[in-house]
């Protein structure tokens, strides 16, 4: 079984900042299989990234995807107040089907 | 647009079953499969199982098998999702979200059903 690792939990950042969050996942996953999510509290997740890097429509430019194998990221090149949420990775595997990570909580510093 | 509206907030008593509905519009309701999910209070999320609305027998994940029963009511465009046996650990929110034809991501989701379990 895969298992999907973010880190940090948690990142205090100020509007403006340039962030990185990263996803490894246990085994090598086809980039196929990676997708970004935004979780905002008391709203259902939003799909930015998928195929790893790949915008949702609608998506900002300023949020991208990218890695391979284990190691993927999602970044946000300029961030905006809208931009502070939990962000989850989710991959696929025949086995188990569809997981995510624990996901990554950036909050205003 | 596409929306998935799901039915109303739920407070069951523990080995009681809850029935959630998931009503789409908005897109051709047969080309799409739907999932379930789940997230427990400040938790992440949990895949369930998939439904195939166009027919098939739907996938479930390993830890709900023989508890989760998924259905369609193919003329209202609905989903359908069934689980039994409830105990306090299955309070969450559920959500219902879309996939495009094997793509294996979710593109849209319900706005979350609050299930309660509580004796």
């Amino acid at each position: 079984e895969i298992v999907l690792t973010q880190s940090p939990g948690t990142l205090s950042l100020s509007p403006g900042e340039r962030v990185t969050l990263s996803c490894r996942a246990s085994q090598s996953v086809s980039s196929s299989f990676l997708a970004w999510y935004q979780q905002k509290p008391g709203q259902a997740p939003r799909l930015l990234i998928y195929a790893a890097s790949s915008r949702a429509t609608g998506i900002p430019d300023r949020f991208s995807g990218s890695g391979s194998g284990t190691d993927f990221t999602l970044t946000i090149s300029r961030l905006e107040p809208e931009d502070f949420a939990v962000y989850y990775c989710q991959q696929y595997g025949s086995s188990q089907g569809y997981t995510f990570g624990q996901g990554t909580k950036l909050e205003i510093k | 647009q596409v929306q998935l509206v799901q039915s109303g907030a739920e407070v069951k008593k523990p080995g009681a079953s809850v029935k959630i509905s998931c009503k789409a519009s908005g897109y051709t309701f047969t080309a799409y499969y739907m999932h379930w999910l789940r997230q427990a209070p400040g938790q992440g999320l949990e895949w369930m199982g998939i439904f195939y609305p166009s027919g098939g027998s739907p996938r479930y994940a390993q830890k709900f098998q023989g508890r989760v029963t998924m259905t369609r009511d193919t003329s209202t465009s609905t989903v359908y999702m069934e689980l039994g046996g409830l105990r306090s650990e299955d309070t969450a929110v559920y959500y219902c979200a879309r996939e495009r034809d094997s793509t294996l991501y979710f593109d849209y989701w319900g706005q979350g059903t609050l299930v309660t379990v509580s004796s």
